[in-house]
């Protein structure tokens, strides 16, 4: 089936930094969604990005599915930021969304 | 409010002894799944549904059982529960339109402990 790779699998950062968090995905996608999952364990929808770019706030998210990835960029980041950001894919009719094993992120104030 | 609802959302519960987990969405939404979150394996599917009354297995289905007798509710069970069943689990809706494009939307959680 299909591979869903997260990098950096760790991140801390101090606030005000920016960050950038990469997917890579092993066969061509027609869903792709990140998430943050909050220190409360809930997930909370952040982009659903199959292709191109979009930005909500400081978060933007680009994908390129041609080459198999999608970026996740987090500008002047806040302690709010902390948490686990997943990248999730399914393909073709297939109802199973794939997730990445995750990527933790640490801001220190 | 377009939501997914989950109860309950902690258990702490004994081996053997059954439990039903609920979910339940207001979007009118076809399709359904249930996925565990553990420890370096990520989020996994459990089961899904495509409508009321069609039932899948997904990845992890061993020891689970789901119904989907109306479209809005799909309930996780739980017959005979074992402490590796202990996880975090999610319950995630979205319409049916193109082929699994649609966005998923996923309830708060349920935090499960077997002992």
């Amino acid at each position: 089936g299909i591979q869903v790779e997260q990098s950096p699998p760790d991140l801390i950062l101090q606030e005000g930094a920016n960050s950038t968090l990469r997917c890579n995905f092993s066969d061509s996608v027609n869903n792709l969604q990140w998430f943050h999952q909050n220190p409360w364990g809930q997930l909370i929808n952040l982009f659903y990005i199959p292709s191109g770019t979009k930005q909500n706030g400081r978060l933007s998210a680009t994908t390129v599915a041609t080459e198999r990835y999608s970026l996740l960029y987090i500008s002047s980041s806040q302690t709010t930021d902390s948490g686990v950001y997943f990248c999730a894919v399914s393909q073709g009719g297939s109802e199973k969304l794939v997730f990445g094993k995750g990527m933790k992120l640490t801001v220190n104030p | 409010e377009a939501q997914v609802t989950q109860n309950p959302r902690y258990l702490i519960t004994v081996t053997g002894k059954k439990l039903t987990v609920t979910c339940s969405q207001n979007m009118n939404h076809e399709y359904m799944s249930w996925y565990r979150q553990d420890p370096g394996l990520g989020l996994r599917q459990i089961y899904y549904s495509m409508n009321v009354e069609v039932t899948d297995k997904g990845d992890v289905p061993e020891g689970y059982k789901v119904s989907r007798k109306e479209k809005r509710n799909f309930p996780l069970i739980l017959e005979s529960p074992s402490p590796n069943q202990t996880s975090l689990y999610f319950c995630a809706s979205r319409d049916k339109r193109d082929r699994g494009t649609s966005l998923r939307h996923f309830g708060p959680g349920t935090r499960l402990t077997v002992l």
